[in-house]
């Protein structure tokens, strides 16, 4: 089955700066990847998502790429706030079999 | 709008019990899912379902078991709970249908305790 690999597990980055994170994905028939977005103690929620036929998508501040070749996707984040502070999860889709990577906790100082 | 919900929210239980937590959607959304979320580990998926009585096993099915007798309703029993499936549980379900791949949507967890 896929396989998603999500680097860093934890990121710390200034009010302001940017944040990047990373996804790889093992099976080449997976052709959906969302990115969501879980604050303490609340339920997931998707943020951002992209198919495999688009490269790049950008909604506000929030951009995701994709790399089918590499079997890469990232998730990035520009002039973050503390509200940003979060677990953030990519996954990986073909027929609905989703599989999540192991989150990043973001923390953004003041 | 009730959304999707799961009851109960908090189980404590012992090993050996037989332990069933409950997922129901008003959205009338075809696909529905579990997944357990460790630390560490993410959100690893359990069963997945495309409609009434079809399931299908996930990444981590062992020791669980899933029915789906109406579209509404997506059960979870573990047949004889042991500490390793203490874990938080989550629900989602889906709208699309077919072959397409699009959002979940998450219940609030069951937070399961395995003592």
């Amino acid at each position: 089955g896929e396989n998603v690999e999500q680097h860093p597990s934890t990121l710390s980055v200034q009010e302001g700066d940017s944040a990047v994170i990373k996804c790889t994905y093992s099976d080449s028939a997976s052709n959906y990847f969302p990115w969501y977005k879980q604050e303490l103690g609340k339920r997931p929620q998707l943020i951002i998502d992209i198919r495999s036929n688009v490269g790049e998508k950008k909604d506000q501040r929030i951009a995701v790429t994709l790399n089918k070749t590499a079997k890469h996707f990232s998730l990035h984040i520009t002039e973050t706030q503390p509200e940003d502070s979060a677990v953030y999860f990519c996954a990986a889709s073909y027929n609905n079999d989703m599989r999540f990577g192991a989150g990043t906790r973001l923390t953004v100082k003041p | 709008d009730a959304g999707i919900t799961q009851s109960p929210r908090y189980k404590i239980t012992e090993t050996g019990r037989q332990v069933t937590l409950m997922c129901h959607q008003t959205w009338s959304h075809s696909y529905m899912f579990w997944y357990r979320q460790d630390l560490g580990h993410g959100l690893r998926l359990i069963y997945y379902s495309a409609a009434a009585d079809i399931t299908d096993k996930g990444e981590v099915p062992d020791g669980y078991v899933v029915s789906r007798s109406k579209t509404e309703n997506f059960p979870l029993t573990l047949e004889s709970a042991t500490r390793s499936q203490t874990s938080v549980y989550f629900c989602a379900s889906s709208r699309v249908s077919g072959s397409d791949t699009g959002e979940l949507f998450f219940g609030e967890g069951s937070r399961l305790t395995v003592l």
